[in-house]
């Protein structure tokens, strides 16, 4: 059965660090990682998908990568603003269709 | 285009009644999802179809809970006599095939 874990489930950083968020995952026969966002009261963002047989993904300043032999994906945000305060989830579809959703990590961004 | 869009935005409902939940994906999309979060827990699957069938209902958390899908296209749950435990957030997201799944706003379920 997939598990997802998220490390941390809190951070708090000031405007223009560069940042990972971290991503653990029990099963490594993955078919799809993806990351989302989430603000407030809002439904969910995508940022961005990582197929099996890639290992990263880039979309300007975020990368994201996936290793599925350790069991883990890492969101890099580079110079990070204000704006990119909200919950950051990461997602695994174990090729079932069926994505099982870590906690999440909720990002302040202090200006 | 248009988004994955979801109504009502907010429900509030007494306990035992019926409520049904509707979701239009964006178009084209041929996989459905519904979720749920509760307040302060993480999105739990609830069931997803790949056209009008639904392969794995194994996230529905009883029988009350149930969801179809007709066309292709709009997708509606329905909890039946609801209860105070399925107070949530309800998010429907669309998919073509196995890439990137778009979610819609949500539905606010409040149970009272």
């Amino acid at each position: 059965k997939q598990e997802v874990t998220q490390i941390p489930a809190a951070l708090s950083v000031p405007e223009g660090e560069n940042l990972v968020l971290n991503c653990s995952f029990t099963d490594s026969a993955i078919y799809n990682l993806q990351w989302f966002r989430q603000d407030p009261g809002k439904g969910l963002t995508s940022l961005l998908l990582i197929q099996s047989s890639q290992r990263e993904q880039t979309s300007g300043r975020l990368n994201a990568s996936l290793d599925k032999s350790s069991g883990r994906s890492t969101l890099y945000i580079a110079a990070s603003q204000p704006g990119d305060s909200a919950t950051y989830l990461c997602a695994a579809d174990s090729g079932t269709y069926k994505y099982i959703f870590g906690t999440g990590t909720r990002l302040k961004v202090l200006a | 285009g248009a988004g994955v869009s979801q109504s009502p935005s907010n429900k509030v409902t007494e306990k035992g009644k019926d409520v049904e939940l509707r979701c239009d994906p964006i178009s084209g999309h041929t996989a459905l999802y519904w979720y749920r979060q509760s307040l302060g827990q993480g999105l739990e699957f609830l069931i997803y179809f790949q056209g009008n069938s639904a392969p794995d209902k194994s996230g529905l958390p009883s029988d009350r809970f149930s969801a179809e899908r007709t066309g292709g296209s709009v997708s509606t749950l329905t909890i039946q006599r609801t209860q105070q435990e399925d107070s949530a957030v309800y998010l429907c997201a669309s998919s073509r095939d196995r890439r990137e799944q778009y979610f819609g706003p949500g539905t606010r379920l409040t149970v009272t």
